[in-house]
């Protein structure tokens, strides 16, 4: 059973581009929501990341929207740049003590000059 | 530098072969974790462990073995090998405020 939905699974966009990601989940137990970038060959990396009392955190050029009636939130980055070609996988955690990631499925995003 | 090292990085074997793949950490954590990435799937956790000798499944368990004996290492033991379970390993090392730490990742193959 799929917790963490994400979409879209591929995304090209424009160098200086808004790229946009989204995750939906369905366990409102559901209480921090990261977002982790991976290169080729490397380990996830935690980009950003969000707690449900607030709607939106920005680090840079990379904003993490959360909507928490609608169970969704999304990754955005302002002007794309090619060094942010990777796999963005959103992932959600729920206080139940095992401090288990529950992972989207990945997007694999493309910025073209 | 805060590191999580895995090794080997790269393995093929056959089914049946008993095989460790090592993990540690130099951050002095609690947590960590096992996690396999397949496309389509994203991580998935196998066990994870919240001490030394305390150790609990995660999603996807079967055919899988761990043991906690000191806080820094936390091997990820298949006794019998099956294709099934060709994928991409990673070990993390979680910190308490939260953020997981991913080792470099092993490429295991099962022939």
């Amino acid at each position: 059973q799929q917790q963490v939905k994400q979409s879209p699974q591929s995304l090209i966009v424009q160098k200086g581009g808004i790229s946009i990601i989204n995750c939906a989940y369905e366990n409102t137990a559901f209480d921090y929501f990261p977002w982790y970038q991976q290169f080729p060959g490397k380990g996830p990396a935690l980009l950003i990341a969000i707690r449900p009392d607030v709607s939106e955190k920005k680090e840079g050029r990379f904003t993490i929207s959360f909507n928490k009636s609608a169970k969704q939130f999304s990754l955005h980055i302002m002007d794309s740049q090619p060094g942010d070609s990777a796999t963005y996988f959103c992932a959600a955690r729920g206080n139940f003590g095992n401090e288990k990631l529950t992972f989207g499925t990945g997007t694999r995003l493309t910025i073209i000059p | 530098e805060a590191q999580v090292t895995q090794n080997p990085r790269y393995l093929i074997t056959v089914t049946g072969k008993k095989l460790t793949v090592t993990c540690s950490q130099n951050m002095n954590h609690e947590y960590m974790s096992w996690y396999r990435q397949d496309p389509g799937l994203g991580l998935r956790q196998i066990y994870y462990s919240m001490n030394v000798e305390v150790t609990d499944k995660g999603d996807v368990p079967e055919g899988y073995k761990v043991s906690r004996k000191e806080k820094r290492n936390f091997p990820l033991i298949l006794e019998s090998p099956s294709p099934n379970q060709t994928s991409l390993y990673f070990c993390a090392s979680i910190s308490p405020t939260d953020t997981q730490y991913f080792g470099p990742g092993t490429r295991l193959t099962v022939l």
